[in-house]
């Protein structure tokens, strides 16, 4: 079946600009996540959500950054007036049920984001 | 979620068996023990996880000691198409699921 899709793959935007990234789980998976990988780095969590609501937002890094989820299904991120150290992948994931151990994330390939 | 301590790097000749030890000392009775590998520009992929007893699927199995501070996971015969960054996770059940990730082990598989 599909898996997490992403999308764009590449974006490159100016510095103060806003920009959306688009997540589309796979389907009848309830829980879905955000993280990032900046260069270097290891992934970080960003937000999950349960349904259309996000009971945890607490790795959201300032108020630029936003996430909403419509239908239970797709996603948008949004980074308001980008800064050049939000330059990184963004990686979405889903998993069918998220109190369950047993249930893994799927991820997405990503979107790889470029400030200039 | 307990904090796990993995080698920043190993290297495993291709068609021997690759094995990841990963250190989970302070992990909890209700903590899972995830293991994710990432291969370059892809996301994540999940291998497989465990609570207390060894686990085998079709891609890896995972050896988790007796009182639970460590685990191995097994590559049983590593292909090149191994060479990834591998991350041990050690996840709380029912607090969102969200992984934490720490810095992972390099594996190159070498021909």
């Amino acid at each position: 079946g599909a898996g997490v899709s992403q999308s764009p793959s590449n974006k490159v935007t100016e510095k103060g600009k806003d920009v959306e990234l688009r997540c589309d789980p796979i389907s009848g998976h309830t829980a879905l996540y955000w993280y990032r990988q900046s260069l270097g780095q290891g992934l970080e969590f960003l937000i999950y959500f349960q349904g259309n609501s996000a009971p945890d937002k607490s790795g959201l890094p300032s108020d630029r950054f936003s996430a909403e989820r419509t239908g239970g299904s797709v996603s948008t991120l949004t980074i308001q007036r980008t800064q050049q150290e939000d330059s990184a992948v963004y990686l979405c994931a889903s998993s069918l049920a998220p109190t369950a151990a047993i249930y893994e994330q799927y991820f997405g390939p990503g979107t790889r984001l470029t400030v200039t | 979620d307990a904090k796990t301590t993995q080698p920043t790097s190993m290297d495993c000749a291709e068609g021997r068996a690759a094995n990841l030890p990963c250190n989970h000392s302070t992990i909890s009775g209700n903590e899972y023990v995830y293991w994710y590998r990432q291969i370059h520009s892809q996301g994540p992929q999940y291998i497989i996880h465990g609570l207390k007893n060894n686990e085998t699927n079709e891609m890896a199995s995972l050896i988790i000691t007796e009182d639970r501070k460590s685990s191995t996971l097994i590559l049983p015969h590593a292909t090149l198409r191994d060479t990834a960054v591998y991350y041990c996770i050690v996840r709380v059940v029912n607090q969102g699921g969200k992984l934490i990730f720490g810095q992972g082990t390099e594996l190159s598989v070498k021909p």
